[in-house]
């Protein structure tokens, strides 16, 4: 069974860094892109970027481009959402998502991690 | 960059057929998938590349795409249906997917 587990939610304040993950399961992990997408609170999906494990290929939307990095650790299945200093409007669910190729859907979700940044 | 474009809100009679469109320059051309997410819940993937459905998803929701808008479609709607539901293409000018900002299903 494919799985997509995420770290807990976090509170954090402005300027601090910060580092979230996504513990994949269940499939071959460096055949697969892994995503991460943002949703503020009341608001839509926003792209962030996605990453490919196998050969740690990575892309960002215009829009969190400098912003956020992402990362992975093939050798424990897992990929990562970092900050080096969190804004109040960094607030938001974070969502990982899987998928094969830039074409296809992103077919499976990891469960969201809130982060809340305030002082 | 691409954008996609949304109805707000869509309300459906019980039993009754629900249609959430999706436009953009050309959708015709493009892998549309789409999205369901109930409150406090992960999104779920409910039609992909225009008129699939993963396994579990009812035949009740189907999709289509042409021209410059795509459009799901609910048919029978049921009360369960109620949902935020996102369309999604690939947008090759920016490498990176691209959301609809969300219809909100309501069923009476």
């Amino acid at each position: 069974e494919v799985q997509l587990v995420q770290s807990g939610a976090e509170v954090k304040n402005p300027g601090e860094s910060l580092k979230i993950s996504c513990e994949a399961s269940g499939y071959i992990f460096t055949n697969y892109w892994i995503g991460w997408v943002r949703q503020m609170p009341g608001k839509g999906l926003e792209w962030m970027g996605i990453i490919y494990p196998g050969d740690s290929d990575t892309r960002y939307s215009p829009s969190f481009q400098g912003q956020v990095t992402i990362s992975a650790d093939k050798s424990i299945n897992t990929a990562y959402l970092q900050w080096s200093s969190l804004k109040a409007s960094d607030t938001a669910m974070y969502y990982c998502v899987r998928l094969m190729t830039s074409v296809t859907p992103l077919d499976y979700w990891g469960q969201g991690t809130l982060v809340t940044v305030s002082s | 960059s691409y954008e996609l474009t949304q109805p707000l809100s869509v309300s459906v009679a019980l039993g009754q057929t629900a249609r959430i469109t999706c436009g953009g320059n050309s959708i015709g051309g493009k892998n549309v998938h789409w999205y369901q997410q109930k409150p406090g819940q992960a999104p779920v993937l409910v039609i992909y590349t225009e008129n699939n459905r993963p396994s579990g998803i009812p035949e009740r929701f189907s999709g289509s795409n042409s021209g410059n808008t795509a459009t799901l479609t609910i048919s029978r709607a049921q009360a369960g249906d109620e949902a935020d539901y996102y369309c999604q293409v690939w947008d090759s000018s920016t490498a990176g997917g691209v959301f609809g900002g969300g219809t909100k299903l309501t069923v009476l």
